[in-house]
């Protein structure tokens, strides 16, 4: 167990709908950071936060967006959503910014309809 | 960009077999490098990393050394069991960029018979 806590564990919905996904950091850490992994693109960074601000974008559409919020934990909107949106999205913690072993939840499993 | 390459599978070993994905990485500067290993339906875990050349990092019996000479950090077992049985990802993270995201290699899937 990391320590990482993703909510929810699978989630089915239909084009064009919108989705939340919700992720705890371990406790104590500062740094969330979003991944997509699908079969075609592999593991890809979407986003990285640092005590509520957003640090670093990767290849995230602009149909997603993402926050932390005071108390650390983060979502992840993903709205108008298309069939190949589905994918395992991850979570990941670290303590700081130069702290680099980052500590992944087991992910949701997000399937479009 | 920063990349990082490893070798396709599967891989299909017989328990007790030597183990070595190869792992090469291109980057600018000297980036932290990374194994985490997927087990089927679970998220990723770190398996071992090294933060500069000729580190060797170690875990569970599995060793990678950071060589800068040829950009790699392959990983090697000398004697894999069944329950190694998983998907394994090189990764690394870039010192220059101001982000600490990990760039990811395709991941290799590792079977392991008895």
């Amino acid at each position: 167990d990391s320590g990482v806590t993703q909510t929810p564990k699978h989630l089915i919905t239909a084009t064009g709908q919108r989705v939340t996904l919700r992720c705890s950091p371990r406790s104590g850490d500062l740094s969330v950071y979003w991944y997509q992994q699908s079969l075609d693109q592999g593991l890809q960074f979407l986003i990285q936060y640092y005590n509520g601000e957003e640090r670093a974008k990767g290849n995230i559409l602009e149909r997603f967006s993402a926050q932390q919020f005071p108390d650390l934990h983060s979502e992840l909107n993903l709205s108008s959503l298309e069939l190949g949106d589905s994918a395992l999205y991850f979570c990941a913690s670290s303590y700081d910014r130069s702290q680099e072993t980052q500590y992944f939840g087991p992910g949701t499993r997000l399937l479009v309809l | 960009g920063d990349s990082v390459t490893q070798m396709e599978g599967p891989v299909t070993l017989s328990e007790e077999a030597f183990l070595t994905i190869n792992c090469t990485y291109t980057a600018t500067g000297y980036p932290s490098l990374f194994w985490y290993v997927q087990y089927p339906g679970e998220g990723l875990q770190l398996l071992l990393k090294a933060t500069k050349a000729d580190d060797k990092g170690s875990n569970k019996g599995f060793e990678a050394t950071y060589r800068k000479e040829t950009t790699s950090f392959h990983l090697e077992k000398g004697s894999v069991q069944v329950s190694d049985s998983a998907v394994y990802f090189c990764a690394l993270v870039p010192r220059q960029g101001g982000s600490e995201k990990l760039v990811f290699g395709k991941g290799t899937k590792l079977t392991v018979n008895p």
